[in-house]
C-alpha cells in the first residue's frame, strides 16, 4: 500500500520562474493538505483540498500561490514568479474521508524547493 | 485560534538516559493531539496520538505521552533512548469540535542522542 507520493523531491528554480509541486494521496484518501516548512521551523498549514474543491486556504499567501486537486490526477501546488523567500520544504499530507482517526494525516517525503 | 509551544528547540541526552520533550497548547475548542517524528531529509511519521479515553498513550518503540487537560500539555517521554531516536519531534493539535481539519504544529524539538 503506497504512501503519499510527492515529486519532484528536489526542485531548483531561478527567481521569477514557476514551481509546480505534485502530490498523490494514499489510496482511499480524499483529503489533501499542503504545509510549508521553512528552515529551522515547524510546519505551517497552507491549504486543504478535496477533489475539485478548495476547503480551507487560510494559510495560503494571497499572491503567486495556488493549489488544485482535480478529479483525475495528483494535487498540484503552484508557485508563480518564485522569490528566494519561497525556498522551503513543502509537504503534502492526506487523510481519509471519515474523522475516526482524529484527523490523523499521513505525510509525503516532501519537495525541497531552492530558489537561486 | 490554536497554538502549540515546544519550549526546547534542542535536547541533548546520552544513550540509555530518560528524556522528556515538552509540549503545551492553547485552544478554545477540544483537541486531538499528535506527536510526529522527522528523520533527516524525510517526511513526518506519526509517533502517537491522543483522541479520547485514557490520557496515557504509547508508541510501539517505547515512547509515551500523557494528555493533561488542566495544564494543556502533552509531553513526550521515553525511559531509555537509543542513538536511533535522534530526530526532530513535532507536537501538533487538531480541532475536534469544528470542521477545520488543518493541524497546528509546534516549532519542533531536536533530540540528539549521544553515545
Amino acid at each position: 500500500n503506497a504512501g503519499v507520493m510527492q515529486n519532484p523531491r528536489h526542485l531548483v528554480r531561478r527567481r521569477g520562474q514557476e514551481a509546480r509541486l505534485r502530490c498523490s494521496p494514499m489510496k482511499g484518501h480524499s483529503h489533501v493538505y499542503w504545509y510549508r516548512q521553512l528552515p529551522e521551523e515547524g510546519l505551517k498549514f497552507m491549504v486543504y483540498l478535496q477533489k475539485e474543491n478548495i476547503i480551507d486556504e487560510s494559510g495560503m499567501p494571497k499572491e503567486r500561490f495556488s493549489a488544485e486537486f482535480p478529479k483525475e490526477g495528483p494535487s498540484i501546488l503552484r508557485i508563480q514568479q518564485v522569490v528566494r523567500g519561497d525556498s522551503a520544504a513543502y509537504f503534502c499530507a492526506s487523510s481519509p474521508l471519515d474523522r475516526l482517526g482524529g484527523d490523523e494525516q499521513f505525510f509525503g517525503p516532501g519537495t525541497r524547493l531552492t530558489v537561486l | 485560534a490554536q497554538s502549540v509551544t515546544q519550549l526546547d528547540s534542542q535536547v541533548p541526552v546520552f544513550e540509555e538516559a530518560p528524556v522528556e520533550l515538552r509540549c503545551n497548547y492553547s485552544s478554545s475548542v477540544s483537541v486531538y493531539l499528535f506527536w510526529y517524528v522527522q528523520y533527516p531529509n524525510q517526511g513526518l511519521q506519526l509517533l502517537l496520538k491522543y483522541l479520547s479515553g485514557s490520557t496515557l498513550v504509547e508508541s510501539i518503540n517505547g515512547f509515551e505521552a500523557e494528555f493533561n487537560k488542566s495544564q494543556t500539555s502533552f509531553h513526550l517521554r521515553k525511559p531509555s533512548v537509543h542513538i536511533s531516536d535522534t530526530a526532530e519531534y513535532f507536537c501538533a493539535v487538531g480541532d475536534m469540535d469544528t470542521g477545520r481539519r488543518a493541524l497546528t504544529f509546534g516549532s519542533g524539538t531536536r533530540l540528539q542522542v549521544q553515545p
